[in-house]
């Protein structure tokens, strides 16, 4: 079963625009966040996370906001530019274990 | 280069044959991840050392597969009597835990594993 969810699975943006990604969990017990980027034939690089104690985590243009009570995390890019073009996975952590969505191909128009 | 770094990058081998894939971690980090991802997919949770201790084991990970963190540094993924459906990426990630929710990862590039 599919403990964390993507039901996007591309998104296509203008440039300058705002980026959001969004991504559903089932497990109540998943205390950390994150979401990683993935361009082909390299490993997801780490983008930005949140402590389940919090609702919002800002790192210049990338904004994650966590809402709890509906289970549900979104990433918010803005501006977007044409290299944020890529794959986006939210994963979700509890007890050491980690739980990837299936992504969401993102496409930044210039 | 001080990211993770895993080889080989590709393996490409016939049915029934054993491969072994090695990660080497960032240095001072204490947690070594591995990870199994086919087309389409996210990354799915094989298993985890901490130090030298395995700590945790996916389902997915059969009979089949071993791992192994000898000195708590590097670490290798077995896959024994390879069959077609382990085709796959296999990514390893680490990280410096100290609190169960900072744990963030950092992926290496991956061994693409063909298994003919």
């Amino acid at each position: 079963d599919q403990q964390v969810k993507q039901n996007s699975p591309s998104l296509s943006v203008q440039e300058g625009r705002i980026s959001i990604l969004n991504c559903d969990y089932t497990n109540s017990m998943f205390d950390y966040f994150l979401w990683y980027k993935k361009y082909p034939a390299e490993g997801p690089t780490f983008l930005i996370s949140i402590s389940s104690i919090k609702d919002k985590n800002e790192d210049g243009r990338f904004t994650v906001f966590l809402n709890k009570s509906a289970k549900h995390l979104s990433l918010h890019i803005v501006p977007s530019q044409p290299g944020d073009s890529a794959v986006y996975f939210c994963a979700a952590s509890a007890y050491g274990q980690f739980y990837f969505g299936t992504g969401t191909s993102l496409t930044v128009i210039p | 280069d001080t990211g993770v770094s895993q080889n080989p990058r590709h393996k490409i081998t016939k049915r029934g044959q054993n491969v072994t894939f090695r990660c080497d971690p960032i240095s001072e980090h204490n947690r070594l991840y591995w990870y199994r991802q086919t087309l389409g997919q996210g990354p799915e949770f094989l298993t985890y050392f901490q130090n030298e201790a395995q700590l945790e084991k996916s389902r997915l990970l059969s009979d089949r597969f071993s791992a192994e963190r000898p000195k708590g540094s590097f670490s290798t993924l077995e896959i024994q009597r390879t069959e077609q459906g382990d085709s796959a990426m296999y990514l390893c990630a680490s990280s410096l835990a100290r609190l169960a929710d900072t744990d963030t990862q950092y992926f290496g590039p991956g061994t693409r594993l063909t298994v003919l």
